[in-house]
């Protein structure tokens, strides 16, 4: 089985604080992706990748930048965080060419900024 | 553009009853798959069925059934003898060829079974 492991379950930051979260999946998937998840919005992209160094915005990057260094691992970083930002965020894989393949999903990020 | 809408936002039943979940999708592409997934307390989103569309066939899968129709654009989703275990968040979501490996997600629907 795919397994997706985020690096926290639970944070709690400040404001203007410098923010990073781990994601990393075990099946060689080419693709990675970061949503933040919030209630009646449903999961909204914030960035995705489809190979090493490789990134693409999704439909609300505004505030986020993202790493991807080696292919199991995709950080999303908050360069200031901002209470705005409070939210579930959840990161997902797929294969290559998986446009038509269910997503993995690790278990979520819950991020408090104070 | 593409939209993917959940109108129930909350469903609360007794064990035992059935639930249905609503999922009404907007897309002009003809190539595209429409998944299903449940989230539950842990968070973890777990893959629950995909169906293509091309394919409208309607899916049971034990307690729960899918009902794809591409002249209503839905996919609805029906849990039959709801179980406590059920109490979860599901999503609706839609992936088209046209936008590579990028999913469109429903707002979600909480389901509360009680005992």
């Amino acid at each position: 089985d795919v397994k997706v492991t985020q690096s926290s379950r639970y944070l709690v930051k400040r404001t203007g604080e410098k923010v990073f979260l781990e994601c990393v999946q075990d099946m060689d998937h080419e693709n990675m992706f970061w949503y933040r998840q919030d209630p009646g919005l449903g999961l909204r992209l914030i960035y995705f990748s489809y190979d090493v160094k490789m990134k693409e915005k999704g439909d609300i990057p505004e505030g986020y930048s993202v790493s991807r260094e080696k292919k199991e691992r995709f950080s999303l970083i908050l360069e200031s965080a901002s209470t705005n930002q409070t939210s579930m965020y959840l990161c997902a894989s797929t294969r290559s060419q998986g446009w038509n393949q269910p997503q993995h999903f690790g278990d979520g990020t819950r991020l408090s900024i104070l | 553009a593409q939209k993917v809408t959940q109108a129930q936002t909350e469903i609360s039943v007794v064990e035992k009853e059935d639930v249905t979940l609503d999922c009404v999708y907007e897309t002009r592409d003809t190539t595209y798959y429409l998944f299903w997934y449940k989230q539950p307390p842990s968070g973890e989103l777990v893959f629950l069925i995909r169906r293509n569309s091309f394919d409208e066939q309607n899916e049971i899968s034990g307690r729960y059934s899918w009902n794809f129709q591409k002249s209503t654009s839905s996919f609805n989703f029906t849990i039959t003898a709801s179980q406590v275990v059920d109490s979860a968040v599901y999503f609706c979501a839609l992936s088209r060829q046209a936008a590579g490996n990028k999913l469109t997600f429903g707002g979600g629907t909480r389901v509360l079974v009680k005992p």
